[in-house]
């Protein structure tokens, strides 16, 4: 199993610029995630799906969009990128949401927008 | 509201040192779940142990020990005779429903 993986690794964009973050899962897992990870601070949450068609927003969404058409992806896209989007973004997915199951991370994207 | 407080922004050892990272959680859950996560240099988040609220047991793996006091809201991680490779990043993080809500993170830094 691969788990979790993100593409690309890493991005430059411009301000205004648009782009979409991709994040599959080989595991079959229903939950999904997406953080942000800013210099000396902890993951925030973006946004996050309970399983197909279904996305609800997280700590941090102004900015973002989400979609999940299958149980496999969970892009995030930006549409007019800014300064403070800059971060590394982190997908995550769970088994279940409740309980001890532990949320397994992707490698992480590294963002800069200039 | 969550919230998950790491007080020890960064902290410095020698190899062989013993190491104990704070982690103080608020919640008015009454079940709850309580995790720890290692950032290496290299970036990915690595899950070490879980904890639900209503096993208060201390647990050993290794080198690394967890206790867990909810008289304190506090959940600590005690690395023993540290090694350069424990060199890392750790959160703490507090989960409610599907959701974690992070601490900012300890920076570990240990030396040969």
């Amino acid at each position: 199993n691969a788990g979790v993986t993100q593409t690309p690794k890493f991005r430059i964009l411009k301000i205004g610029q648009s782009m979409t973050l991709q994040c599959t899962q080989d595991m079959n897992h229903n939950y999904m995630y997406w953080y942000r990870q800013d210099p000396g601070m902890g993951l925030k949450l973006i946004y996050y799906s309970v399983g197909a068609g279904i996305t609800d927003k997280g700590e941090v969404p102004n900015g973002y969009n989400v979609s999940r058409s299958t149980t496999e992806d969970f892009p995030l896209r930006l549409e007019l990128a800014a300064p403070s989007q800059t971060s590394v973004y982190f997908c995550a997915s769970s088994n279940t949401g409740t309980g001890t199951n532990e949320q397994f991370f992707g490698p992480g994207t590294r963002l800069t927008v200039l | 509201a969550q919230k998950v407080t790491q007080a020890q922004t960064e902290i410095s050892v020698v190899e062989k040192e013993d190491v104990t990272l704070d982690c103080v959680y608020e919640t008015r859950d009454t079940t709850y779940y309580l995790f720890w996560y290692k950032q290496p240099p290299s970036g990915e988040l690595v899950f070490l142990i879980r904890r639900n609220s209503f096993d208060e047991q201390n647990e050993i793996s290794g080198r690394y020990s967890w206790n867990f006091q909810k008289s304190t809201s506090s959940f600590n991680f005690t690395i023993t005779a540290s090694q350069v490779v424990d060199s890392a990043v750790y959160f703490c993080a507090l989960k409610r429903y599907s959701t974690l809500t992070f601490g900012k993170g300890t920076m570990l830094l240990v030396s040969p």
